[in-house]
């Protein structure tokens, strides 16, 4: 496709339910960014992807998150044990290379009930 | 202390007026500096890119970066009711891209 795409683009779920958001880059572009955004607050880092492995991962919250990127595509954030707090809308951007200009997806919305 | 502040706004301002969008830092080791739009349920997209101190115009845009202040702003000329978002500054090193809490505009008619 033309852009980042994220699915679901919406996910209700309840307190203590596993979860996975998916982000598919841009084509070529090898760096791959997820973050997380609260209502009135700026995107906060997760984790960066350069290729296949995770060059950054220091802002995973805890180790109820985890993200894979096996092929150097397609991306996916997994959240074990969801709480409330992980209520938030999860964005993906993707880049030709690190520092660049990020491209970002739509965003999925996660509400945990 | 967080690595990047911003002015936390709201800011409304009549159509026309001329806006000023503010940012400090703390990590000497950015080196790109960047501000984004960001339309209400949507996701970010990339304004002006900067590398180094100085001036840089597009359009109705200049963005300044003044890296001995650790300070970057953002000024809109002409400001247009479809210029109500919320306006992100962003940096980097090398690798990962932070980005500021954001400031919300209004441009009223």
């Amino acid at each position: 496709g033309a852009g980042v795409s994220q699915t679901p683009s919406n996910k209700v779920t309840e307190k203590g339910k596993y979860v996975e958001l998916r982000c598919d880059p841009i084509s070529g572009h090898t760096a791959l960014y997820w973050y997380r955004q609260s209502l009135g607050q700026g995107p906060e880092f997760l984790i960066y992807f350069q290729g296949t492995g995770a060059a950054d991962d220091s802002g995973l919250p805890n180790d109820r998150f985890f993200a894979v990127r096996p092929e150097g595509s397609v991306s996916t954030l997994k959240i074990q044990r969801t709480e409330r707090g992980d209520s938030a809308v999860y964005l993906c951007a993707t880049a030709t290379g690190s520092a660049g200009e990020l491209f970002f997806g739509e965003g999925s919305r996660l509400t945990v009930l | 202390q967080k690595e990047v502040e911003q002015d936390p706004g709201p800011l409304s301002v009549p159509e026309g007026a001329i806006v000023s969008l503010n940012c400090t830092y703390s990590n000497s080791a950015f080196q790109y500096f960047m501000w984004y739009r960001q339309y209400s349920r949507k996701g970010p997209e990339l304004l002006m890119y900067t590398y180094s101190s100085g001036n840089k115009e597009d359009g109705r845009f200049t963005a300044q970066v003044d890296k001995s202040s650790k300070y970057i702003s953002l000024f809109i000329r002409d400001s247009q009711p479809s210029d109500s978002a919320t306006y992100l500054c962003a940096m980097s090193g090398y690798d990962k891209v932070i980005f500021g809490p954001g400031t919300s505009l209004s441009v009223i008619p």
